[in-house]
């Protein structure tokens, strides 16, 4: 079984610049995550989609951050403009879904993101 | 908002002692508890959840936690640990009824030959 893929694996960008992360989940997974995961820290959800709805995104910077899942499959983060403390590694995950918030994750490799 | 605390930063072990990897959370209502771990470049991986039932859960690679309602606790736990274990080691938390996955700050977990 394919895990979730992720691109690009790293990322360098200059303050102010934007930047946009790609997801493709596990195939038959209605529920895709974001989160942002900041050296030395846990991971934080950005945002939970349930097919191409969003389920969750209090925790999304919604002035500079936007996400979208079309389709219910993959989906996009993108940042614009990105700030120095937007470094981070941007991890996505899947899960079976289907309003069952037990279910465990299916996480990708993350994408790192560098801003200088 | 629900929260979770990992109040060891770092573990250390011998190869071949039992491990406990301490933690504590917060939310309202029902918790539903998870362990992930996250080996050197590699992603995060799912080790065992508690949802209801019985408080010892078993889980992947021979862990197991127990869930202890009235200190609100989570702890993993290995009866013997392999110094291939060694890795970062995540507590998540979320409510029965909410989407907002907690996770802690990680515990870096370290057995030594």
């Amino acid at each position: 079984e394919a895990g979730v893929a992720q691109s690009p694996r790293y990322k360098i960008i200059e303050k102010r610049q934007s930047v946009a992360f790609w997801c493709n989940p596990i195939s038959g997974h209605a529920t895709l995550y974001w989160y942002q995961q900041i050296l030395g820290q846990g991971p934080k959800l950005l945002i939970q989609f349930q097919n191409n709805g969003v389920v969750d995104d209090s925790q999304l910077p919604k002035d500079r951050f936007s996400a979208e899942r079309l389709k219910g499959v993959d989906s996009t983060l993108k940042i614009q403009p990105a700030k120095l403390e937007d470094s981070a590694v941007y991890l996505c995950a899947s899960s079976l879904g289907g309003g069952f918030s037990y279910n465990e994750q299916f996480f990708g490799p993350g994408t790192r993101l560098t801003v200088l | 908002a629900q929260s979770v605390a990992q109040p060891e930063d770092q573990v250390n072990v011998a190869e071949g002692n039992p491990l406990t990897v301490k933690c504590t959370y917060s939310v309202s209502g029902n918790p539903y508890l998870f362990w992930y771990v996250q080996y050197p470049n590699r992603g995060l991986q799912f080790l065992l959840k508690y949802i209801t039932g019985d408080n010892l859960v078993k889980g992947s690679y021979g862990f197991e936690a127990e869930f202890n309602k009235s200190q609100t606790s989570f702890h993993l736990k290995k009866p013997s640990a392999l110094v291939s274990d060694s890795a970062l080691y995540f507590c998540a938390v979320r409510d029965s009824s909410g989407n907002d996955m907690r996770f802690g700050a990680g515990t870096r977990l370290t057995v030594k030959p």
